[in-house]
């Protein structure tokens, strides 16, 4: 049962514009959601995180959303650059009531943006 | 430099054969996992320790097995009772208690079973 999800295994962008990816989830006792970026042979690298208190959280040209009745979150990366090229993945976890830091992973989204 | 180092980066076994793959961080993070990386599948839990001498099992830990003898080390054992084991294998640790849950992860050991 994959409680994280991410539906679209790749994404192809332009220089300049923006790219969305976009992760679902199934369970509603996630309250902390992180996205990671990776690029091959190595380890994934924290981007940019949000609480279930919030919305939107934006770092730079890196902003996630939030929608809690969807279960629904995207990143939105603007404007996209030939470095942005990469894996990225959702994860999902529970920080409340004896949280283990647990994340749950989804199955990443490769990002290719075009020069 | 802190951080985390898992070795080796990368590692051949016979089938039949077990293999131990290291991590050592020198980030003073109580808790340290084991995730491994399949294509299509994500990162999928193996193994996790929140404090030193104790740990529960992930997701997919049969076959597998881990210590926790000192902070800063969390060795990951593949048996040979692990069915597929070719896999790229991914360290990490985080603060603990921690209500961020950011981990911060090795470089990864690519383990192929010929």
């Amino acid at each position: 049962d994959q409680q994280v999800k991410q539906n679209s295994p790749s994404l192809s962008v332009q220089e300049g514009r923006i790219s969305i990816l976009n992760c679902d989830y199934t369970n509603s006792m996630f309250d902390y959601f992180l996205w990671y970026k990776k690029y091959p042979a190595e380890g994934p690298t924290f981007l940019i995180s949000i609480s279930s208190i919030k919305d939107k959280n934006e770092d730079g040209r890196f902003t996630v959303f939030l929608n809690k009745s969807a279960k629904h979150l995207s990143l939105h990366i603007v404007p996209s650059q030939p470095g942005d090229s990469a894996v990225y993945f959702c994860a999902a976890t529970r920080t409340y009531g004896g949280a283990t830091n647990k994340l749950i992973f989804g199955t990443g989204t490769l990002l290719a943006v075009q020069p | 430099d802190g951080g985390i180092t898992q070795s080796p980066k990368y590692l051949f076994r016979k089938e039949g054969q077990n293999v131990t793959l290291s991590c050592e961080q020198n980030l003073n993070h109580d808790a340290m996992y084991w995730y491994r990386q399949d294509p299509g599948q994500g990162l999928r839990l193996i193994y996790y320790s929140q404090i030193v001498n104790d740990f529960q099992k992930g997701d997919i830990a049969e076959g597998y097995s881990v210590s926790r003898e000192k902070k800063e080390s969390f060795p990951l054992t593949v048996t040979s009772a692990q069915k597929n084991p070719t896999a790229f294998y991914l360290c990490a640790s985080s603060m603990s208690p921690s209500n961020t849950g950011e981990l911060f992860f090795g470089e990864g050991s690519r383990l192929t079973v010929l």
